[in-house]
């Protein structure tokens, strides 16, 4: 199985900051990777997909780029609706594996 | 609009056999554009892939991909109706217990655009 490895496991910080958070996979993936946001209590909700295209509706300060094993997503200026908790899948082979998640909190 | 809505017992006992069905509404599970899936959260912890269909036409089966970490233990059928689809894991532990999510594989490329909100499944005696 392709292991999926996010970093930080945890983020603090504020409204209006720019923050980025990494995935790396075990091996290359190419650009078959995707970003969800999960809330508590909540479903996750696709951001990104093919490691940069952004997911209709979802705002422009979510950016991600990367490709084979190095992945990064990108809030530009964050806004208090976007402190969550992210998950990078990879979706190269099945089994499609998720990375542990970041928890993206308030400072 | 699409909606999914997972539903199916809170508790299941240990060594018994745990299902669920995912209703699908707003959209048709027999369109070739789509797969469906299943995937679980234990309590505090990431999201596993438990397995995906894609209806095939031939039977209401469909063909099947299952996480080979529990393919000896699940498997993944459409209902009769084609509005609906199913999970069966059988031999459960308590390390079974999590949030259980259906959604739907856009394209069955691996990208989970629809989620349904999610049903809690404890295992315990």
């Amino acid at each position: 199985d392709i292991q999926m490895t996010q970093s930080p496991s945890t983020l603090s910080a504020s409204v209006g900051d720019r923050v980025t958070i990494t995935c790396r996979a075990s091996q290359s993936i190419s650009h078959y990777l995707a970003w969800y946001q999960q809330k508590p209590g909540k479903a996750p909700k696709l951001l990104i997909y093919g490691a940069s295209t952004l997911e209709g509706g979802v705002p422009s300060r979510f950016s991600g780029s990367g490709s084979a094993t190095d992945f990064t997503l990108t809030i530009s200026s964050l806004q208090p609706d976007d402190f969550a908790t992210y998950y990078c899948q990879h979706y190269h082979t099945y089994p499609y594996t998720f990375g542990q998640g970041t928890n993206l909190e308030i400072k | 609009q699409l909606q999914l809505q997972e539903s199916g017992p809170g508790l299941v006992k240990p060594s018994e056999t745990l299902s669920l069905t995912c209703t699908v509404s707003g959209d048709s599970i027999t369109s070739s554009s789509y797969y469906w899936a299943w995937i679980y959260q234990p309590p505090g912890r990431g999201l596993e892939w438990i397995g995906t269909i894609y209806y095939s036409g031939s039977s209401y089966s469909g063909s099947t991909y299952y996480n080979p970490s529990l393919k000896s233990r699940v498997s993944i059928s459409i209902g009769a109706s084609k509005t609906q689809f199913s999970l069966k894991m059988t031999s459960v532990t308590a390390a079974d217990t999590a949030i259980y999510f259906c959604a739907r594989d856009r394209e069955g490329v691996g990208t989970f655009d629809s989620w349904g909100q999610g049903t809690l499944v404890t295992v315990s005696s």
